[in-house]
């Protein structure tokens, strides 16, 4: 399933620049997610947008705003990061059934490899 | 914070071997995902399980939610070399969209 598509698929930037990565979702799911993959760990949830709102901020630092203008789209935009912040970001969707949660499987994109120097 | 155990943490098995991994949690889930990562690339879902004792297949693979529904176990069989990739396990609480991710486990194959 390739529903999901991320871009940039690579990004290196320095400290001091800002950057955007974008998702989009071609799957007519109503809640995306931004996820940072570090490696050994397992995938930490960042960011939740259900129905353009965003109901989950997993505690992320505001160098990292998310912004989701309608339910095909997801932004992800970066100012100061930090190279701890080096990571693959990836993007997910699923569709929200209200009381069925156990129904609402993520589909993910290919990711932003992104390198902060 | 909930962790998933997930194990082993690596396998290399011999192309046409079976292979079997596993999660386990603390707490109860309503849902078990697995996926399989390529390098470079987003994790693609394989098999999807709801209810405590269900037992799924895709193919090769078969994963099963187990009874207490506090694991969960995938497993390969007849490997093949483009099994190689990791394979997470996610787990979904009750009532909630916030699913929980495994370590991942690394399986390599040799032909």
């Amino acid at each position: 399933e390739t529903g999901v598509t991320q871009t940039p698929r690579h990004l290196v930037m320095g400290m001091t620049n800002k950057k955007s990565l974008k998702c989009e979702q071609h799957l007519g799911h109503n809640a995306m997610y931004w996820y940072k993959q570090s490696a050994k760990k397992p995938l930490e949830l960042m960011f939740v947008y259900n129905f353009k709102e965003q109901t989950e901020n997993n505690s992320v630092p505001s160098r990292f705003s998310p912004e989701c203008p309608n339910s095909s789209h997801l932004f992800l935009h970066l100012h100061t990061l930090q190279p701890e912040d080096s990571a693959l970001y990836l993007c997910a969707s699923s569709q929200e059934r209200r009381g069925l949660a156990a129904y609402n499987e993520q589909f993910f994109g290919p990711g932003t490899r992104l390198t902060v120097l | 914070g909930q962790q998933l155990n997930q194990s082993p943490q690596s396998m290399f098995i011999q192309e046409g071997e079976d292979v079997s991994m596993n999660c386990t949690s603390s707490s109860i889930f309503n849902t078990w995902l697995w996926y399989k990562q390529d390098p470079g690339e987003g994790p693609v879902l394989l098999i999807a399980l709801y209810k405590a004792g269900e037992l799924t297949s895709n193919g090769r693979l078969t994963a099963q939610f187990g009874i207490t529904r506090k694991d969960s176990f995938l497993n390969i069989s007849a490997s093949i070399p483009s099994d190689v990739g990791i394979y997470f396990c996610a787990g979904l609480y009750s009532g909630t969209y916030k699913y929980i991710f495994g370590t991942g486990t690394r399986l390599k194959v040799l032909a």
